[in-house]
């Protein structure tokens, strides 16, 4: 079946510091990769998302690549702000059927100033 | 982006009674949602997907008698708990598919039930 790998946290660094979050997935077919982020006391918001192999999803500083050699979707920002302090979800979703959202475990980031 | 609503945000209520939690979606319409089950430090697991019109697909574990979904209309969405316990206690978060084949999923601000 379908599963989703990403690194534990927490994740601590200073505001301006460079973030990596790794995330790895295993799936039949041709998945769509997303990353979702919960702010505390919210809800999941779609971050960004790839659909196919060598997309590169990108939005509010964040980009990852979808990256078939490796099944992987790392997320990254080149400077993190105290505002981006969330947890970050990795999922996947085959195409077709009712798009049944496989989740990773999040990693939650705290940036201090 | 698509605004979903859940109703109450937070719930206590007694062993052995009912809780019955809302989901709307504010600004799009939707044939398709789902709840999730997020326990603490874990990944959301899926409890059930539904289609309005349709009863609604339970994942294999969850108690289709206990957790009892009404996908009342294109717009609106019920969960309830019944005959809750204290292992019912965590939060619950439901979610639209957009209408129109996007594969992004809107997600409620969740609902944090507790029971004593």
């Amino acid at each position: 079946g379908n599963s989703v790998t990403q690194m534990e946290g927490p994740v601590t660094l200073s505001e301006e510091a460079f973030l990596t979050i790794n995330c790895t997935y295993t799936a039949t077919g041709y998945p769509s990769l997303f990353w979702y982020v919960q702010y505390p006391g919210e809800g999941l918001q779609l971050l960004l998302k790839a659909t196919k192999a060598d997309d590169k999803g990108s939005n509010k500083g964040f980009e990852a690549t979808y990256r078939k050699e490796t099944t992987s979707f790392h997320l990254e920002k080149g400077s993190v702000q105290v505002s981006d302090s969330a947890v970050y979800f990795c999922a996947l979703a085959n195409s077709g059927g009712y798009q049944k959202v496989t989740f990773g475990t999040g990693t939650k980031l705290q940036v201090i100033p | 982006g698509a605004v979903v609503s859940q109703h109450p945000s937070r719930v206590i209520c007694k062993s052995g009674t009912s809780v019955k939690i809302e989901c709307r979606s504010l600004d799009f319409q939707a044939t398709t949602m789902f709840w999730y089950r997020q326990f603490p430090k874990k990944s959301l697991m899926l409890m059930a997907t539904s289609n309005e019109g349709s009863k609604a697909t339970y994942e294999q574990g969850v108690e289709k008698d206990k957790f009892l979904i009404n996908h009342a209309s294109l717009t609106l969405s019920t969960l309830t708990v019944t005959s809750a316990h204290p292992e019912d206690s965590s939060f619950y978060i439901c979610s639209f598919l957009e209408r129109g084949g996007s594969e992004t999923q809107y997600f409620g601000p969740g609902t944090r039930l507790l029971v004593l």
